[in-house]
């Protein structure tokens, strides 16, 4: 079946510095890939997503690249900032029938000053 | 809109207590889901709906109730908890396009039961 492996935190960092949280998958045929992240207290919203191979999302300079050929979306920003302490999920959905979304078990990210 | 709106937020119950947990949304979204968050486990599909009278099992479905008689609501009903049922809800919901739908999530329910 479907799943999603990502780094285990958590991982702290200093404000400024760089950011990868890595994430491989497996799945079958062709799935959309996801990075959705959880502020304290919160429920999971969209950060990014791409749909097909080659394929790189970005959203509040946040980064991934949709690998096929090594199967991963290992998320990238070139500096962090302290409102970007939050749980990153990495996730997949596959094509075909109900699109059951799978998730990765969560990265925690502590940026302190 | 709201969004995905859940109620209550926190919940204690007592072993053997019955409970719904309520979810609703407002964008004509097709698809509903239920999940629990438990640490070290990620999220883990609960039962989920494609549709109006239309409900089906995910991961773990054992103790849980679902129905879908509207298109906004889908609660979630624990029949007799157990305190392996502690844990973070969350419900969502997805327009039912295609594999790159985005899921829309409710701001969680943290529910303990003793």
């Amino acid at each position: 079946g479907d799943s999603v492996t990502q780094m285990e935190g958590p991982v702290t960092l200093s404000e400024e510095a760089c950011l990868t949280i890595n994430c491989t998958y497996t799945a079958t045929g062709y799935p959309s890939l996801f990075w959705y992240v959880q502020y304290p207290g919160e429920g999971l919203q969209l950060l990014l997503k791409a749909t097909k191979a080659d394929d790189k999302g970005s959203n509040k300079g946040f980064e991934a690249t949709y690998r096929k050929e090594t199967t991963s979306f290992h998320l990238e920003k070139g500096s962090v900032q302290v409102s970007d302490s939050a749980v990153y999920f990495c996730a997949l959905c596959s094509s075909g029938g109900y699109q059951k979304v799978t998730f990765g078990t969560g990265t925690k990210l502590q940026v302190i000053p | 809109n709201a969004g995905v709106t859940q109620t209550p937020k926190f919940q204690v119950l007592k072993t053997g207590q019955s409970m719904t947990l309520q979810c609703a949304q407002d964008m004509n979204h097709e698809y509903m889901s239920w999940y629990r968050q438990d640490p070290g486990m990620g999220l883990r599909l609960i039962h989920y709906s494609v549709g109006a009278g239309i409900t089906d099992q995910g991961e773990v479905p054992n103790g849980y109730n679902v129905s879908r008689s509207t298109t906004e609501d889908f609660p979630l009903r624990l029949l007799s908890a157990a305190p392996s049922q502690t844990s973070v809800y969350f419900c969502a919901s997805s327009p039912g396009q295609g594999r790159a739908d985005t899921q829309y999530f409710g701001p969680g329910t943290r529910l303990t039961v003793l």
